[in-house]
Parts: structure tokens; sequence; C-alpha cells
């Protein structure tokens, strides 16, 4: 059973460009969360998501950044026109059941680099 | 919102002694409390977890207790060994919760030879 995936692992963009970031479960799990991680800090929530429904995304700054879990694919973090204060670890994390109850299970993250 | 304080940032024992991590939550809705283990420029992993309505759990040297009443909770890590070496974080959620687990901010353990 394969844990969850994340690609590309590492991702160079220039300021104003477009980062796609791609999260694909483990298999089974139905509910997807994305956290940002900041050098030398912990992991902030950003959004959770289930099948084609964002369930919450009040960690997710308003402006540039949006996310989405279709029926079929991997979910994908999307930020436009990025920053140098983008630069980060992205961490996606799945579980089976979701709502606060179950174990999450990280990926091996893609680390943004903004020049 | 949850807020989560995470001691100390960082922290060095000699192999073999015991390392104890402490955290405290603010929201008393908060019913399940993991700690995940990462290595540098790795995923975090799940190393233990607790929830509300068990005390202490053990999983060989590593045991988490929860005092719900004081809204803290500790890792403790016995005989520590050398890949025990790594940034330890904490994180608090509610069943029903849909805004993913809250983490300290870390901290980060050094066994020394």
């Amino acid at each position: 059973n394969a844990g969850v995936m994340q690609n590309p692992r590492h991702l160079v963009r220039r300021r104003g460009q477009e980062a796609r970031l791609r999260c694909s479960p483990m298999k089974g799990h139905s509910h997807v969360y994305w956290y940002r991680q900041l050098p030398e800090e912990g992991l902030k929530f950003m959004v959770y998501l289930q099948k084609e429904n964002i369930i919450d995304e009040s960690g997710m700054p308003k402006e540039r950044f949006s996310a989405e879990f279709p029926k079929e694919g991997p979910s994908i973090l999307r930020i436009q026109q990025v920053v140098r204060g983008d630069s980060a670890a992205y961490f996606c994390a799945s579980s089976p059941q979701g709502w606060g109850t179950d174990t999450q299970y990280f990926g091996p993250g893609t680390r943004l680099t903004v020049l | 919102g949850e807020n989560v304080e995470q001691h100390p940032s960082t922290l060095s024992v000699q192999e073999g002694d015991s390392a104890v991590i402490k955290c405290t939550y603010s929201d008393s809705a908060s019913n399940y409390f993991p700690w995940y283990k990462q290595e540098l420029g790795k995923r975090p992993q799940l190393i233990i977890d607790i929830r509300s309505n068990v005390g202490e759990k053990k999983d060989q040297r590593i045991a988490v207790t929860l005092n719900k009443t004081a809204k803290h909770f500790s890792l403790h890590i016995t005989e520590t060994q050398p890949e025990d070496s790594a940034v330890y974080f904490c994180a608090a959620s509610r069943v029903g919760g849909a805004d993913g687990l809250t983490f300290g901010k870390g901290t980060h353990l050094i066994i020394q030879p």
C-alpha cells in the first residue's frame, strides 16, 4: 500500500509565476489536508478537502491560493503570482475518515523556492 | 481557534537518558493529540497519539501523558538512542473539527553520544 505521494518534490519558480503542487492520498483515503512549513517552524494548516468539496480553507490566504480535490486524480494546491514569502515546504496529509478523528499520514512534501 | 505551545525548543540529552517534551493547548474541546517526528528534509511521521478518554499511552520506549484539566500533554522517551535525534512536534485537534491539526513549533532533540 503506497503512502501519500506528492510531486514535484522540489519546485523552483520566479516571482509572478504559478506553482502547482500535487498530492495523491493513500489508497482508501478520501480526506486531504494541506499544511505549510516555514524554515525552523511547525506546520500550519491551510485547507481540508474531501473529494470534490472544500471543507475548510480558513488557513489559506484569500488571494493567490486555491485548492481542489477532483473526483478523479490528485489534490492540487495552486499558488498564482508567487512571491518570495511563498518559499516553504508544503505537505499534504490524508486520512480515511477525517473530521479530527483520524490519524493523518503525511506525504514527503514539496519544497517551493521562489527566486 | 486552538493554540498549542511546546517546550523546550531544543533539548540535549545523553544517550541512554530520558527526554521529556511538554505541550499545552488552549481549546478545551480538543480531544486528539498526536506526536510527530521529523528528520531533516523528511516528512513528519506519527510516533504516538492519545485521545482524551485515555490519560496515558505507552509504546515501547515512548509514552504520552494527557492532563485534560490542566490542558497539557507530554512525550516521554526513555533509553534514548542516536536515531531518536530529530524534531518532534505535538499537535491537537477536536472530533468534528474541520480545521486540521494545530501544531506546536517543535522541539529539536539532540542525543549526545
